[in-house]
C-alpha cells in the first residue's frame, strides 16, 4: 500500500530553527509537496520538490531524497504564527496526491 | 484569499437530510477535486473531475454524489449521511491535472451530521 509518514506533533522555540520529516513509500512518484494548514484554514502551498535536493525559498526550504523516500521541511528564525500543521504529499504514478496526516508545529515563545 | 470558495462555511444535518455543498474556483483552472479530512488523518480524496469529466471515485460511498457543471463550478450533494460523515471537507483546484499541478484550496465546508 502507500504510506506517508510524519510526526504528530512537534514543539519548538521563537526564533529557532525546526525540521520536519516526511518518509513515504507510494506506487510511482511525481513529486512531493509541502503545504501549511492554520487551524480552521485551508492548506496553502508551500514547496514542491521533483529532484534530490534543496530547495530554499525564504526561512522555508525543502529537502528530497528518492533514493532513501524522505523529504524534511526546515523552517528558520521561526515565528508565533508558524504555529500550523504541516502536510506532506507525495504524487504518486497516476498523479494523485497521497497525503501524510500531518505534524502539528506549536511555537513556545 | 486563494481564489477557491466554498459554501456554507458550517452544516449540520441529520442522517435523513439532503443538502449540498458548493465550491466555486476563480483562477481558470481545468481540474477540481473533493478532499475529507478528518481530525489527525490524512485527506481523503473523494472525487476529481478534469475538464468537467469525472476522472477519479475513490470507492465513495454513494450518499455523496459530486457535480460538475462547468470548469469553475464543483458541487457535493449529500444524502443519508452518517455520523461517522462528519468533517471538513474541502474542496480544491489546480491548472490541470499532471506533476506540479499546485491544488488550491478553498476554506473548507465544516460538515456535522447528527
Amino acid at each position: 500500500g502507500q504510506n506517508i509518514d510524519q510526526p504528530t506533533e512537534m514543539t519548538a522555540t521563537e526564533g529557532a530553527i525546526v525540521q520536519i520529516n516526511c518518509t513515504y513509500q507510494t506506487s510511482g512518484f511525481n513529486g512531493l509537496f509541502w503545504y501549511q494548514q492554520h487551524a480552521g484554514e485551508a492548506p496553502t502551498f508551500l514547496s514542491y520538490n521533483v529532484l534530490d535536493g534543496l530547495e530554499e525559498k525564504g526561512r522555508f526550504s525543502s529537502f528530497l531524497s528518492r533514493s532513501k523516500g524522505y523529504s524534511y521541511l526546515l523552517l528558520k528564525e521561526l515565528q508565533m504564527k508558524d504555529s500550523a500543521s504541516y502536510l506532506c504529499a507525495v504524487m504518486d504514478s497516476n498523479y494523485q496526491l497521497i497525503w501524510g496526516a500531518g505534524t502539528k508545529l506549536i511555537i513556545k515563545p | 484569499e486563494t481564489g477557491v470558495t466554498q459554501t456554507p462555511r458550517h452544516l449540520v444535518m441529520g442522517m435523513t437530510n439532503k443538502k449540498s455543498l458548493k465550491c466555486e474556483q476563480h483562477l481558470g483552472h481545468n481540474a477540481m477535486y473533493w478532499y475529507k479530512q478528518s481530525a489527525k488523518k490524512p485527506l481523503e480524496l473523494m472525487f476529481v473531475y478534469n475538464f468537467k469529466e469525472q476522472t477519479e471515485n475513490n470507492s465513495v460511498p454513494s450518499r455523496f454524489s459530486p457535480e460538475c457543471p462547468n470548469s469553475s463550478h464543483l458541487f457535493l450533494h449529500l444524502h443519508t449521511l452518517q455520523p461517522e460523515d462528519s468533517a471538513l471537507y474541502l474542496c480544491a483546484s489546480s491548472p490541470g491535472q499532471g506533476s506540479y499541478n499546485e491544488q488550491f484550496f478553498g476554506p473548507g465546508t465544516r460538515l456535522t451530521v447528527l
